[in-house]
């Protein structure tokens, strides 16, 4: 089952650019690496998803290096309200399915 | 409006006594899940669906069961054979199994036992 790693805790201030990384040594060939963002008392939400190098949305960037054993969630200029939890999952794939790890996740901290 | 609901939001019992979990989506998505969330942790799967009538145990199924009579519609029950219940309930449901699809979630059900 593939693990990850993450921070437990980062602060930041508002207006910086916040980059939590993500350690995954043992993905598999087939797996994506996906980040949700959670808020206290409410479900996760999806913000990024990627194979390999970087994708960007107007949300987020991810960045995977071509060894894919770690990857990168960079969130441009933060605000107030970006503070939340922040999950990095690795799919893994069985034969009827998947079994999604959320580990403790990020919890990040922005001031004013 | 499209989406996932659960009820009741905060829901208290008698240690003992079995309860059910309601989760329906109108999202018309194939798989559907069931997450346990404690304090300060992560989530941790107790069941997933990926079709009508069909569901797979995850990693801490013990104490709990669920039925996928429609694909609507996939109800936790949790049971007195659950050791800890208190804890955030979270549904979601995918267009298909598998991490490359987006996965959305419910606001939650907050379970206390007393």
């Amino acid at each position: 089952l593939a693990k990850t790693t993450q921070p437990i805790s980062m602060d930041s201030y508002e207006g910086q650019e916040v980059n939590i990384t993500c350690s995954h040594n043992n993905i598999a060939t087939n797996d994506y690496i996906t980040w949700y963002q959670q808020f206290p008392s409410q479900g996760p939400r999806f913000i990024i998803q990627g194979y390999k190098t970087k994708v960007t949305n107007e949300v987020a960037s991810l960045f995977i290096p071509a060894d894919r054993k770690s990857s990168t969630l960079s969130l441009p200029r933060v605000s107030l309200s970006d503070t939340a939890v922040y999950y990095c999952l690795v799919g893994e794939r069985y034969n009827y399915g998947q079994n999604f790890v959320f580990g403790p996740g990020t919890r990040l901290s922005v001031l004013p | 409006d499209g989406g996932i609901t659960q009820s009741p939001k905060y829901l208290f019992r008698k240690e003992g006594q079995n309860v059910t979990l309601s989760c329906e989506q109108n999202l018309n998505h194939d798989a559907m899940y069931w997450y346990r969330q404690d304090p300060g942790q992560g989530l941790r799967l107790i069941y997933y669906s990926q079709i009508v009538n069909d569901f797979q145990k995850g990693d801490i199924a013990e104490g709990y069961s669920v039925s996928r009579e429609k694909k609507e519609s996939f109800p936790l029950t949790v049971t007195s054979a659950q050791k800890n219940p208190t804890a955030f309930y979270l549904c979601a449901s995918s267009p298909q199994t598998g991490i490359y699809n987006e996965q959305f979630f419910g606001p939650g059900t907050r379970l206390t036992v007393l």
